[in-house]
């Protein structure tokens, strides 16, 4: 079975301040992985997605994520923080064996605060 | 600017009514996908459909739950009668399956449940 942990409930950093949000997975072949933005009273946004290829991906808003097959890890990364960036990030993966049944599972959730 | 729509908005209703919750995925996408979120069990996967047959719902309660896609343009998920664990925000998704790949999901706003 798949599953994704996001270790931390809460990250807070300072605004121009590098940030990561970190993200570890279990999938039992080679897995997609994505990374998805909730603000407040809105739905999931797409950040960013790692499917194959060079390890770093770039997304939305400055956002970047690495992949880390010998950790298992995609942890989301940028280099420096704005407020607005404030938001419950989601980490999740699928795993892409035919016939899998499952869809995306998330994470938990990490309530990023970048502070002013 | 393509997007999920989903409404209402926002529902609030008394136990033992049916709620019904509606969903225009983004034209063209042939897979569609419906999770609940709460604070104690995060997202959670109940149902999804490829082509507007239904492929898994095993993460849905079967006795009041049912989600159906009546057309590529409306996808509906009905608890009756709701009760208040119901209480949560419903999330719809679409994406594009094809040549044994899937995009990212595309969600929309939610439906914010109130049963009381």
């Amino acid at each position: 079975a798949q599953s994704v942990a996001q270790p931390e409930d809460q990250v807070n950093v300072a605004e121009g301040n590098p940030l990561t949000v970190k993200c570890t997975y279990s999938v039992s072949g080679n897995p997609y992985l994505f990374w998805y933005v909730q603000y407040p009273n809105r739905g999931l946004q797409f950040l960013l997605k790692y499917i194959t290829g060079d390890n770093l991906v770039k997304g939305s808003y400055g956002f970047e994520a690495e992949f880390n097959k010998s950790q298992t890890s995609f942890h989301l990364k940028k280099p420096s923080a704005l407020v607005s960036d404030s938001a419950l990030y989601f980490c999740a993966v699928r795993d892409p064996v035919k016939g899998s049944a499952r869809q995306l599972t998330f994470g938990s959730g990490t309530q990023l605060t970048v502070l002013p | 600017d393509a997007r999920v729509t989903q409404t209402p908005r926002d529902k609030v209703t008394e136990m033992g009514q049916e709620v019904t919750m509606r969903c225009q995925p983004i034209l063209g996408h042939n897979t569609v996908f419906w999770y609940r979120q709460t604070m104690m069990q995060g997202l959670e996967l109940l149902a999804y459909f490829r082509n507007r047959a239904p492929l898994d719902d095993s993460g849905m309660p079967k006795d009041r739950f049912s989600a159906e896609m009546p057309d590529a343009t409306l996808a509906t998920l009905k608890i009756q009668p709701s009760e208040p664990r119901d209480s949560a925000v419903y999330f719809c998704a679409s994406g594009l399956y094809h040549s044994g790949t899937n995009t990212e999901a595309f969600f929309g706003q939610g439906t914010r449940l109130t049963v009381v």
